[in-house]
């Protein structure tokens, strides 16, 4: 299957602080970017939803002005968690699509973030 | 949204086949079923999906009932590298061709 990378695969940072996480498809080009959030022993939680060129759409509770997405070309996307606090800690994972509506959706590593 | 339902966890012996059930009683006529596992601290793997006939790839099959309310993933030889929690999924249309939502997921436990 194609490769999406994250990085960095873990990151600790001081609450305040500003954190930024990328995610690449290796191989294929990405129409469309995902980004979750996983909490120790639960599931995957949608975050938002990015299509290259435009401004991402974010899922109901999520807030767009601490998690900034930037989908900048068909192989980037980015996420900045702003003045990070302890609760923000958890795996950030990005997903990504290329082309048709049915296509396989593949997952990037994670990202480990821990907030001091 | 079409929600899906799966047991907690379950267990399975190594070498024998590892059956996950999924009901999915409100999927709409144009709604895939997709198939992921998910091994401790990485990024969900992609394993099979469908719409309405069954599927095989090289690591699964995929059993949907005719009236398409619940699915079956298939390991056939299951090995303790199985070890996962598996997420049954229903894709949310939308623009760009939807989302995944993940649920709970089953926990799947391969014994020696």
């Amino acid at each position: 299957g194609a490769v999406v990378s994250q990085h960095p695969s873990w990151v600790i940072c001081k609450s305040g602080t500003s954190v930024k996480i990328e995610c690449r498809s290796l191989d294929f080009q990405a129409t469309t970017m995902f980004w979750y959030r996983q909490f120790p022993k639960q599931s995957l939680m949608l975050m938002a939803t990015s299509n290259e060129g435009s401004k991402a759409t974010y899922e109901q509770g999520v807030e767009k002005d601490k998690f900034l997405i930037n989908h900048a070309s068909l192989t980037l996307s980015t996420l900045t968690v702003t003045s990070a606090h302890p609760e923000d800690s958890s795996f950030y994972i990005c997903s990504a699509r290329w082309g048709g509506s049915y296509n396989e959706q593949f997952f990037g590593p994670g990202t480990r973030l821990t907030v001091l | 949204d079409a929600k899906t339902t799966q047991p907690t966890s379950m267990d399975c012996a190594e070498g024998r086949a590892a059956n996950l059930p999924c009901n999915h009683s409100t999927i709409s006529g144009n709604e895939y079923v997709y198939w992921y596992r998910q091994i401790h601290s990485q990024g969900p793997q992609y394993i099979i999906h469908g719409l309405k006939n069954n599927e095989t790839n090289e690591m699964a099959s995929l059993i949907i009932t005719e009236d398409r309310k619940s699915s079956t993933l298939i390991l056939p030889h299951a090995t303790l590298r199985d070890t996962a929690v598996y997420y049954c999924i229903v894709r949310v249309p939308g623009n760009q061709g939807g989302k995944l939502i993940f649920g709970q997921g089953t926990e799947l436990s391969v014994k020696p």
